[in-house]
């Protein structure tokens, strides 16, 4: 079993939609959660922290947090062709963990 | 401003070579990472610096020798490197970290290194 998993995709939403990218864990002392966006050739850019249970807000991205369910997941409102990336899950705590990524393609 | 940036961009050396990729923040972070990231995988964490002082070693093999000059800097020394090292080398900041706890981390463009 791996430590964060994630959908590896690819998922594909017309614009304007709603992606929705989901990410578990298996270590319960995980405390702190990253959701990065990595172009192809590029390095991951953070686009969404979360620590505390509960939903977050920033823009367009939602970040929801269970601890109990040991989920982590980014809404992406009205999406863009723009945001056409993979999306990295990541945590830390008693280790650093890296999920293998979600590749989103929003479709025009 | 949450710019770390990396320097080469790009580096191509041979096996016999020696090297360094250095690495800046002035985000005022006393954490700092290597990693590096073969394509179509995540990152996997190479060293961790805690206040300059070298905190994580994930059992990188001597040919990587990393270096923290002052809070800013972060330097890995490449040496006798294999074709299998070829990868992007990726460096990281963060606010502080505590054992395998961080705060978000940063990341920079990254060093594209080709070993021939």
């Amino acid at each position: 079993q791996k430590e964060v998993e994630q959908n590896s995709g690819p998922l594909s939403v017309p614009e304007g939609a709603i992606a929705s990218l989901n990410c578990t864990y298996s270590d319960r002392g995980s405390q702190s959660f990253f959701w990065y966006r990595q172009y192809s050739g590029k390095s991951p850019e953070l686009i969404m922290f979360i620590y505390s249970n509960g939903d977050k807000e920033d823009g367009r991205f939602t970040a929801q947090l269970n601890k109990a369910s040991q989920y982590v997941s980014l809404l992406i409102r009205d999406s863009q062709p723009s945001d056409s990336a993979t999306y990295l899950c990541a945590a830390t705590g008693n280790q650093f963990y890296f999920g293998t990524g979600t590749s989103l393609t929003v479709i025009p | 401003d949450t710019e770390v940036t990396q320097t080469p961009k790009h580096l191509v050396m041979g096996m016999t070579n020696k090297k360094s990729l250095k690495c800046e923040q002035h985000m005022g972070h006393r954490a700092m990472y290597w990693y590096k990231q073969k394509a179509k995988k995540p990152p996997e964490l190479m060293f961790v610096y805690s206040y300059e002082k070298l905190s994580i070693n994930e059992s990188v093999p001597s040919r990587f020798s990393p270096e923290c000059p002052n809070s800013s800097l972060l330097n890995l020394h490449l040496h006798a490197l294999q074709p299998e090292d070829s990868a992007l080398y990726l460096c990281a900041s963060s606010q502080v970290v505590t054992g395998r706890s961080s705060y978000e981390q940063y990341f920079g463009p990254g060093t594209r290194l080709t070993v021939t």
